[in-house]
């Protein structure tokens, strides 16, 4: 069975830094793309990044290029997801999702982890 | 930038068939995907490749794609179809992109 759970969410201040992980069970990690996707609360879904199968390829939003950085670990089935310099805009409840086929349909997804940006 | 746009909302009756819309420019020219959002829950792939249906996926869900358009349909609409479809699809210069959303309300 497919699983995809998502840790590392909280309270942090404007201008503070949050690791985001994403631990992948089921399937062959290494063999998928992989993505960030968050929804604020009561709102929709925004795409915030993918990550090739080795990692040599990440692409961002614009609103969070320079300050996220998306990684992978395949040897432990992990996926991360570094903010730093976190602002207001940046709560949401952000989900990992895997990635499937030439066009990067999001089969599965994580039960996501809220994050919340305030002081 | 590019952006999807679709309607808010849609209401349909049991049984009927409910029409979802999604609105970008040259759409047709990428492939489109369709989620279904439950309340509380994660989003679940109903749509890939504009007209493929994930394995589970009962056959009453529908794409087609075309022009500037994506549609999701749903025949025989039922209670639990009720929920937010959102459309995604792929943009060279902006990257991924999820359409605004539509609250489907089985009346």
């Amino acid at each position: 069975e497919v699983q995809l759970v998502e840790s590392g969410g909280g309270l942090v201040q404007p201008g503070g830094s949050l690791r985001l992980s994403c631990a992948a069970s089921g399937f062959a990690f290494s063999s998928y793309w992989m993505s960030w996707v968050r929804q604020t609360p009561g709102k929709g879904l925004k795409w915030v990044a993918n990550i090739k199968k080795d990692g040599s390829e990440k692409y961002y939003v614009d609103s969070v290029k320079g300050r996220f950085t998306i990684s992978r670990d395949n040897a432990k089935n992990s996926l991360y997801l570094q903010m730093n310099s976190l602002r207001a805009e940046d709560t949401a409840v952000y989900y990992c999702a895997r990635a499937s086929g030439s066009y990067l349909a999001r089969d599965y997804w994580g039960q996501g982890t809220l994050v919340t940006v305030s002081s | 930038s590019y952006e999807l746009t679709q309607p808010p909302s849609v209401s349909v009756s049991p049984g009927q068939t409910a029409t979802i819309t999604c609105s970008g420019d040259k759409l047709g020219d990428n492939y489109a995907c369709w989620y279904q959002q439950k309340p509380g829950q994660s989003p679940v792939l109903v749509i890939y490749q504009n007209t493929k249906r994930p394995s589970g996926i009962p056959e009453r869900f529908s794409g087609s794609n075309s022009g500037n358009t994506a549609t999701l349909t749903i025949s025989g609409t039922q209670a639990m179809d009720e929920a937010d479809y959102y459309c995604q699809a792929w943009d060279s210069s902006t990257g991924d992109v999820f359409g605004t959303g539509t609250k489907v309300t089985v009346l």
